[in-house]
Parts: structure tokens; sequence; C-alpha cells
């Protein structure tokens, strides 16, 4: 069963770069026909995708966030990671892991979520 | 990109059924058949409950059903159970290889 298990800071500094791992097991990180991927929830709002890595490398990202967002993969390791700089408080959310089909299809699988704060 | 349209919230009483509706464009839901639907209790995460419009998941009751129709697409849930009372989000394959969600629906079983 495959499981995504996310682990990082809870709490950021504003204007810093907010750094998220997700590990994946029970499936391989390398299968061509889903990518991995980061959705975030603030706290009592809306699910916002965040973008996407296939282990080729190929990104997509949501336009509203291109401009801080990097998303890269350790296939050797099996995790893949985010990075979002510059960040705001109105960046503190919810951070989930997740496998989608495609480059950015369907999420079949969430990890339990991560909950990250920004704040001084 | 702005997030698909879904009304805040809807309600049943326990055996109705009730539709959630889940508004895009030409962009998004109208011109992929790639809309996909998420159960979410509070405080846990989002479960997978449809894609490609109208599949269910392994494991999902056959009382929830998908549909579209031009850029709204349409979630269903049958025979209403205290259990399905949860926010629902719908989701989209969208230009350039994006995803986007809609803003949640509250289902209040009555």
């Amino acid at each position: 069963q495959l499981q995504l298990q996310e682990s990082g800071p809870g709490l950021a500094k504003p204007s810093e770069t907010l750094s998220l791992k997700c590990t994946v097991s029970g499936a391989s990180i390398s299968n061509s026909d889903y990518s991995w991927g980061w959705i975030r929830q603030s706290p009592g709002k809306g699910l916002e995708w965040i973008g996407t890595i296939h282990y080729s490398g190929t990104t997509h990202y949501n336009p509203s966030l291109k401009s801080r967002v990097a998303i890269s993969i350790d296939t050797s390791k099996s995790r893949f990671s985010l990075n979002l700089s510059s960040v705001t408080a109105a960046d503190t959310a919810v951070y989930y892991c997740a496998r989608q089909r495609g480059y950015a299809d369907y999420v079949g699988y969430w990890g339990q979520g991560l909950l990250v704060t920004v704040s001084s | 990109q702005s997030a698909l349209t879904q009304p805040p919230s809807a309600s049943g009483s326990p055996g109705q059924s009730v539709t959630i509706s889940c508004t895009g464009t030409s962009t998004d839901i109208g011109a992929y058949n790639s809309v996909s639907w998420y159960q979410q209790h509070p405080g846990k995460a989002p479960k997978f409950m449809i894609f490609d419009v109208s599949k269910r998941p392994s494991g999902v009751p056959d009382r929830f059903s998908g549909s579209k129709s031009g850029n709204t697409a349409f979630l269903t849930v049958s025979g209403l159970q205290t259990e399905d009372e949860a926010d629902y989000y719908c989701a989209s394959h969208a230009a350039s290889n994006t995803f986007i969600f809609g803003g949640g629906t509250k289902l209040t079983v009555l």
C-alpha cells in the first residue's frame, strides 16, 4: 500500500524559504505513469494545488506560485521536496504531499498533511 | 487560474439524494474529461472519490456518482448517510498541465 509522509519544520519566518520533504513507501517513485506533488490548505480554506514533479524531473507549477516554488526529486531516496521562497503569513497552511496520475491529473494518494505556520 | 466554482453549502436528509455542482471554463472542465472529486472530514486528509468525471476508485460506494455537462461537473450522493457529512472538493486537469480545485462545498446531513 502506497504511503506518503511529509516532514519538515512546522514554523517558518517571514521572507525565508519553507522547505518540506515527502518520503514515498510501498510503490516506486520512478513509475512513469504518475507525478509527485504538493497541495496546501490554509486554515478554514479550500485546497490549492502547488505543483508536481515526474521522476524524469519534469515539473509543472501553479502559475500563481510559480515564481516562488521549486519541487525536486531524489529517486535514490524515494523522496521529493518542496521549496517555497519569500514566505508570508498567507503561506500558513497544511501542506499535503500527493501522487497524481500523469503530470497533473487526479490525486489518488495523499499524505497525512503537515501544518506550517509562518510567523516571526 | 481561478478556482472552480462550487456552492458553499448543500444539505439533505438521510436517505435522500443531493447534487453538488462545480463550474469551470473551456480551458479546464470543458476541455478535459479529467474531473475528480474528494471528500474531506474535519482534521483529515482528503479522500479520493471520483475520477475521469464518473469513475469510482475501488472501495467507494456506488452511492457516489459523477457527471459532466459542458463546463460544469456534478457529484451526486444518493441514499445520504450521516457519515457523508463532510466537505467536498471538485478538481480538474487544466491547460498547460496544471490542476485546479473548486472552493469546496460543505455537505450537511440533516
